[in-house]
């Protein structure tokens, strides 16, 4: 899998869009750009992904540059509850079985 | 609903004494994972169960063990827990098909030696 790059860490104002950054620079052609989120002491959960179009779905949006260097993915207006660690993941597309390959991640943290 | 259990939720076992970690899903989902978080770092993989095919991650400990009796259930055993097997061990499921797919995490099970 390639690798991916985040910002330790990030702050939004609550009610404001979050625009969360990932650099993915060896992704090829095969391979999606997952978002998956963590909140405090709970398990991971999936966001959203896309191979080259940008996408939509009622928890967030992700932009992918044309060249598939990088990403966004943007919560429109974040609550308090999207503070979280946003984990940016390439991964092949061809189906299979093989588990996630987690990097560091970004930590949000929505400010009231 | 639909989910991914894992039980208990908290577990504490004393160093060397064997433990089990369960899990069980409503999904109906084919594949299994259970992944190991420790504290401030990333989940990561130990294996996976695809169907009743076992993969083993290389770089998962032999102390590490996994069953999965049936396609609902799947359980984590650790042989001699060690000081430094505590952490969160995460259960998660997907459905296996010949394009993308997204993973259904449970709460996972944090895991105290003493």
């Amino acid at each position: 899998d390639a690798k991916t790059t985040q910002p330790p860490s990030m702050d939004c104002a609550e009610g404001r869009a979050a625009n969360l950054p990932c650099n993915h620079s060896t992704i090829s052609g095969n391979e999606y750009v997952y978002w998956y989120r963590q909140i405090h002491s709970q398990g991971p959960q999936y966001i959203i992904h896309g191979l080259k179009n940008n996408e939509t779905n009622e928890m967030a949006s992700l932009i992918i540059t044309e060249d598939r260097k990088s990403s966004t993915l943007i919560l429109p207006h974040a609550t308090l509850r999207d503070t979280a660690v946003y984990y940016c993941i390439v991964r092949y597309s061809g189906g299979g079985a093989d588990g996630l390959t987690f990097g560091k991640g970004t930590h949000l943290i929505i400010q009231p | 609903d639909a989910m991914v259990i894992q039980n208990p939720r908290y577990q504490v076992t004393q160093f060397g004494k064997p433990v089990t970690l369960s899990c069980s899903q409503t999904l109906n989902h084919n594949v299994m994972y259970w992944y190991q978080q420790k504290s401030s770092q990333a989940p990561k993989l130990l294996f996976h169960y695809y169907d009743k095919d076992f993969n083993n991650e290389a770089d998962t400990p032999d102390n590490f063990q996994s069953r999965r009796p049936n396609t609902s259930f799947c359980f984590l055993d650790i042989r001699s827990p060690g000081l430094g097997d505590a952490a969160m061990y995460l259960c998660a499921t997907s459905r296996r098909t010949e394009s993308s797919y997204e993973q259904y995490f449970g709460p996972g099970t944090r895991l105290t030696v003493t």
